[in-house]
């Protein structure tokens, strides 16, 4: 299985500012993915996070918003932005593991926003 | 889209017995079907997962179902421990043309308790 890593593991935000999650994979992977698990909540696709290209957003998940990077195979970030406290959320980081077949999650990104 | 429906919300039992939840999906070409766990407080736990060509997978205590005339996949665990306590997550992908694994529609969840 993959061993996939995410800075920061929580952090307390003001409304308005920005954060910044890094996901990183200790193998290349194709395929990348930001979901999010709203308190209590199951868990929603926000985007697939594309390798040299623009990241492809879910219904009701825009770049401006959700904007993400790809810079190589194993690494992407997903930036909050303008945060309200509707986003205090957990944020997780998902590969697919092409070799096996299977998909793993992140430890995940506690936000909470006041 | 797809959509993914999965019942009970709470399941409650007494250790040892078995324990089976159900999932509903609507999209009739989804072909993967994984199960996570989730304990309080972790990320989601790949447990098993089955895929459109077989109609059954075992793993010691879980197994998977699967009746994709209905789209219907169900869980089932066996001689449940108190350690089976958390909540439970179906989910569903298709792939479309190779590019669309990892794009998983979830079901709301069920909480587990398994009392001692």
């Amino acid at each position: 299985s993959a061993v996939i890593s995410q800075k920061p593991s929580r952090d307390i935000c003001q409304r308005g500012t920005s954060l910044t999650i890094q996901c990183q994979v200790d193998s290349q992977v194709t395929m990348m993915f930001w979901y999010r698990q709203q308190p209590g909540q199951s868990l929603t696709l926000i985007a697939t996070a594309n390798q040299g290209s623009e990241a492809t957003y879910e219904s009701g998940f825009v770049i401006d918003k959700f904007p993400i990077s790809r810079p190589n195979l194993t690494f992407s970030t997903l930036t909050v932005s303008n945060l309200s406290p509707e986003d205090s959320s957990i944020y997780l980081c998902s590969v697919w593991t092409g070799q096996t077949y299977e998909q793993y999650f992140g430890p995940g990104t506690r936000l909470t926003v006041t | 889209g797809e959509n993914v429906e999965q019942h009970p919300s709470t399941l409650s039992v007494q250790e040892g017995d078995s324990a089976v939840i159900k999932c509903t999906y609507s999209d009739s070409a989804s072909n993967y079907f994984p199960w996570y766990k989730q304990e309080l407080g972790k990320r989601p736990q790949l447990i098993i997962d089955i895929r459109s060509n077989v109609g059954e997978k075992k793993d010691q205590r879980i197994a998977v179902t699967l009746n994709k005339t209905a789209k219907h996949f169900s869980l089932h665990i066996t001689e449940t421990q108190p350690e089976d306590s958390a909540v439970y997550f179906c989910a569903a992908s298709s792939d479309a043309g190779g590019t669309s694994y990892g794009k998983l529609t979830f079901g709301q969840g069920t909480i587990l308790t398994v009392h001692p």
